[in-house]
């Protein structure tokens, strides 16, 4: 199963846009990228996921590499709610998700 | 439309106990899985059911079990608990219609400490 790199920690004002970068190099071709957040105490949440084309949906937008071997998950205002650990994953040969260690965003005023 | 349901929130449990948590999934969804989430090891895969049936496994020992109801509806059980055993329970589901279409949609868990 793919593996996902990410930085530990990323900070953020409050109204710019925060990009979370994500290397997945040996993701195979037929394997999604999936991007959650995780609010303190409570379950994750879905954010966005796609193959290789580039998506947006209300929540954010997710750029993917051409090679598929990066992407970036992109929050285009942030707000102080916006403060979370991210996740990105690439979903399991089994169909579960496989956790990292994610990045925890701070959104400072 | 209601999310996924975990019962109950919070409950302490002794050493050598059991214990059952329970999962409503999102209405029409037909897989449940469960996650085991702690500080030390992170975000874990437990198990996954399908039509009544366990289709995936994580890397457990076997006092940690699971079955899945006819309205797909889900139950894990912990046996013989271990103070290590504490931890946030999270269940999800997904429709499992296909690649790309299996977005899965986690519960806000159940926490369990054991004591």
């Amino acid at each position: 199963d793919a593996k996902t790199t990410q930085p530990t920690s990323m900070d953020c004002a409050e109204g710019r846009a925060a990009n979370l970068p994500c290397n997945h190099s040996t993701i195979s071709g037929n394997e999604y990228v999936y991007w959650y957040r995780q609010i303190h105490s409570q379950g994750p949440q879905y954010i966005i996921h796609g193959l290789k084309n580039n998506e947006t949906n209300e929540m954010a937008s997710l750029i993917i590499t051409e090679d598929r071997k990066s992407s970036t998950l992109i929050l285009p205002h942030a707000t102080l709610r916006d403060t979370a650990v991210y996740y990105c994953i690439v979903q399991g040969s089994q169909g579960n998700l496989i956790f990292g260690k994610g990045t925890k965003l701070s959104v400072k005023p | 439309k209601a999310g996924v349901t975990q019962t109950p929130r919070y409950l302490i449990k002794t050493r050598g106990q059991q214990v059952t948590l329970s999962c409503s999934p999102i209405s029409g969804h037909r897989s449940v899985s469960w996650y085991q989430q702690t500080p030390g090891q992170g975000l874990q895969f437990l198990f996954e059911y399908f039509s009544e049936t366990q289709r995936n496994k994580g890397n457990f020992p076997g006092r940690f079990s699971g079955r899945q109801f006819s309205n797909s509806r889900s139950e894990m059980n912990v046996s013989t608990l271990e103070l290590g055993d504490s931890a946030l329970y999270l269940c999800a589901s997904s429709l499992d219609v296909g690649p790309g279409r299996n977005t899965i949609y986690f519960g806000e868990g159940s926490w369990l400490t054991v004591v």
